[in-house]
């Protein structure tokens, strides 16, 4: 198993620009989470999937923000328009229906606007 | 509310002694328990868990954690810390039914020094 895959591992923007982040998560996994994770704010929940539907995404700080998951396999994190204050490690997680399973983590995304 | 509490955002140990990372939860319901461990500039990974069964809960690298209900904690402990032990500590909890959703704590930095 390839385990959670995130692309790309380091991306380097101009403030402005789109961004868009991938993830494929475990096959079989039926729950996605994007995370953010910075040194002042820590590890921060932005959304959820279930089943491909978002759950919860009370965790997304603006309308700049958005989140996709068209199928089982694939899920994006769009930013537009991209801010230094947005650089950051971003995190996709997946996890099996049954709730002692835990989460597995891709190897995140290194986001840094300029 | 529920919720994950570790207490100590720093610890520093001196090799080959003891590592104790404190972690506490809040829960209305039988709790699910994890340890994830992040090292610098990768993802989290399982470092172990509780589900059911058996208290004492033997992990990767050494590690170990203890499910006190009476004390509602799940502390990780390695009786002889490594160099390599260095990084960074989550504790974890699926807390309440329904979604997947896990409580991240905020984290414990484990310094080893010689």
């Amino acid at each position: 198993d390839a385990g959670v895959i995130q692309s790309p591992r380091h991306e380097v923007t101009e403030m402005g620009q789109e961004v868009t982040l991938r993830c494929k998560p475990i096959s079989g996994h039926n729950s996605l989470f994007w995370y953010r994770q910075t040194m002042m704010r820590g590890l921060e929940l932005l959304i959820y999937f279930n089943n491909n539907v978002p759950i919860d995404d009370s965790g997304m700080p603006e309308d700049r923000f958005s989140a996709k998951m068209p199928n089982a396999s694939f899920s994006t994190l769009k930013i537009q328009p991209s801010e230094p204050r947005d650089s950051a490690v971003y995190f996709c997680a997946s996890s099996s229906r049954e709730p002692n399973y835990g989460y597995t983590f891709g190897s995140g995304t290194r986001l840094t606007v300029v | 509310a529920q919720s994950v509490t570790q207490l100590g955002s720093h610890v520093s140990v001196s090799e080959g002694a003891l590592v104790l990372l404190r972690c506490n939860y809040s829960s209305s319901v039988p709790p699910y328990l994890f340890w994830y461990v992040q090292y610098p500039n990768q993802g989290l990974q399982l470092l172990l868990k509780y589900t059911t069964g058996a208290t004492l809960v033997k992990g990767i690298n050494g590690f170990e954690a203890e499910f006190k209900k009476s004390e509602t904690s799940f502390h990780l402990t390695k009786p002889s810390a490594h160099m390599s032990d260095a990084a960074e500590y989550f504790c974890a909890g699926h807390l309440s039914g329904g979604y997947n959703k896990l409580i991240f704590g905020a984290g414990t930095r484990l310094a080893v020094h010689p």
